[in-house]
């Protein structure tokens, strides 16, 4: 069966302090590794798609590379709108559905 | 383009009672799938349709059921409504091409079981 494990639980930044989240994960022939981003109350919003290990994607303060175990999403100088909670789920190759981490949720303060 | 659009927004019921879920996916995709979300489990796949077959399904009972018409559109089926069926239904869309596929979200049905 799928794993996914995302750590830490959650992350307390101060602004401008840049950090790092993990996502670690077992699957049998992986399809892709996707990372969303999740305001409360909403549904998540997609970030970032990676294929093969070695591949790694930027979009803002956000950056996401990938290894044949983990995939970790660095977020830099980070500003109080990136607080939220990040979620990171794998797709098996052969499958429709998506695995689900936990997620970790990040505070910036000001 | 228009995202995945969710109805009703949030639900209130009994338990015992059932309840329907809406789901519209992006404009051209053909692929939708259904998450519950709770606060103790995290986000579980329900089940997946693509040209009106289910090709999916997680592990919830027979209660949870779904379907898919021709232009797309997707709706799911709880019956016998249990406390625990409280929780964040979210409907996700994609266009499957080739080994790529990128689910895209909506913004959920909040369901309350009183």
């Amino acid at each position: 069966e799928d794993q996914v494990t995302q750590s830490p639980e959650a992350l307390r930044l101060q602004e401008g302090e840049s950090s790092s989240l993990n996502c670690s994960y077992t699957v049998s022939g992986l399809r892709g590794l996707f990372w969303y981003r999740q305001d409360p109350g909403k549904g998540p919003e997609f970030l970032f798609t990676l294929y093969s290990a070695g591949e790694e994607k930027e979009k803002e303060r956000l950056k996401a590379t990938l290894t044949k175990k983990e995939s970790f999403l660095h977020i830099t100088a980070p500003k109080p709108e990136d607080s939220a909670t990040y979620l990171c789920a794998v797709q098996a190759a052969n499958d429709y559905k998506l695995s689900f981490g936990a997620g970790t949720t990040v505070t910036v303060r000001a | 383009k228009a995202g995945v659009t969710q109805t009703p927004r949030y639900l209130i019921k009994t338990r015992g009672q059932q309840v329907t879920l809406s789901c519209s996916p992006i404009s051209g995709h053909r692929s939708v799938s259904w998450y519950q979300q709770t606060p103790g489990q995290g986000l579980q796949f329900l089940f997946e349709y693509f040209s009106e077959t289910q090709r999916n399904k997680g592990n919830f009972p027979g209660r949870f059921s779904g379907r898919q018409f021709s232009n797309s559109r997707s709706e799911m089926n709880v019956s016998t409504l249990e406390l625990g069926d409280s929780a964040l239904y979210l409907c996700a869309s994609s266009n499957p091409q080739g080994s790529q596929e990128t689910q895209y979200f909506g913004p959920g049905t909040r369901l309350l079981v009183l």
